[in-house]
């Protein structure tokens, strides 16, 4: 079975653009959680979705948004980026939301100029 | 707020065991979690305790809970070059997320 899958792999953009991350959860999970890992740290939860509603937000701007499609993917949006949103973007897919556990993919590396 | 704390650097020759340590602070934390993150990849979980177990095995890895000190740790046997990699300890208390440690750089050496 294929495991969590993301793109792009890579992304740069520059100041106050706008950004789209997709993610696609381990088959028969329906929980997709997001996180920002900046170089040298751990990851920071931002969103949990679960049937399509948001379980859990993470302390970030409303610059960041996302939504699961009825399919269980999901998608992380980030508008006006500043050069502090560079980071690894990673999702993690669970059975359930909760404290389930979390597989994660292999992240989009995201460069804001 | 929920707090998990490492050392960020651990050194070992080729062979001999690894150990790596984690505090936490969310005493209602209900699974506690290890996380292998080699360069440029996203994270793997390699293992995984709940919260009223002391100890748990799998193959090469030990999980040491000390519940009442809140003390997570990771033993490695026969420690590997390709186990070199960044080491997350990561906790599911309360709230609806993972909160992770600054994660701990593993080296092995020959």
């Amino acid at each position: 079975d294929a495991g969590v899958t993301q793109s792009p792999t890579h992304l740069i953009k520059t100041r106050g653009q706008h950004v789209t991350l997709r993610c696609s959860p381990i088959s028969g999970h329906k929980s997709v959680s997001w996180y920002q890992q900046v170089l040298g740290q751990g990851p920071q939860f931002i969103f949990q979705y679960y049937e399509k509603e948001e379980r859990g937000r993470g302390n970030f701007p409303d610059r960041f948004s996302a939504r699961q499609f009825p399919n269980y993917s999901s998608e992380l949006n980030v508008n006006a980026l500043l050069l502090g949103d560079s980071a690894l973007y990673l999702c993690a897919s669970s059975l359930v939301a909760g404290t389930d556990t979390q597989y994660f993919g292999p992240g989009t590396r995201l460069t804001v100029l | 707020g929920e707090d998990v704390e490492q050392s960020l650097f651990l050194s070992v020759r080729e062979g001999d065991s690894s150990v790596i340590n984690c505090t936490y602070t969310d005493s209602s934390s209900t699974y506690l979690y290890w996380y292998k993150q080699e360069p440029g990849a996203g994270l793997q979980l390699l293992t995984y305790i709940f919260s009223n177990m002391d100890m748990k095995q799998d193959q090469r890895l030990t999980v040491l809970l000390n519940k009442k000190d809140k003390h997570l740790s990771l033993r490695i046997a026969d420690t590997q070059t390709g186990d070199s990699a960044i080491y997350f300890c990561a906790s599911s208390g309360s709230a609806r997320q993972l909160t992770f440690g600054s994660g701990t750089q593993l080296t092995v050496l020959p």
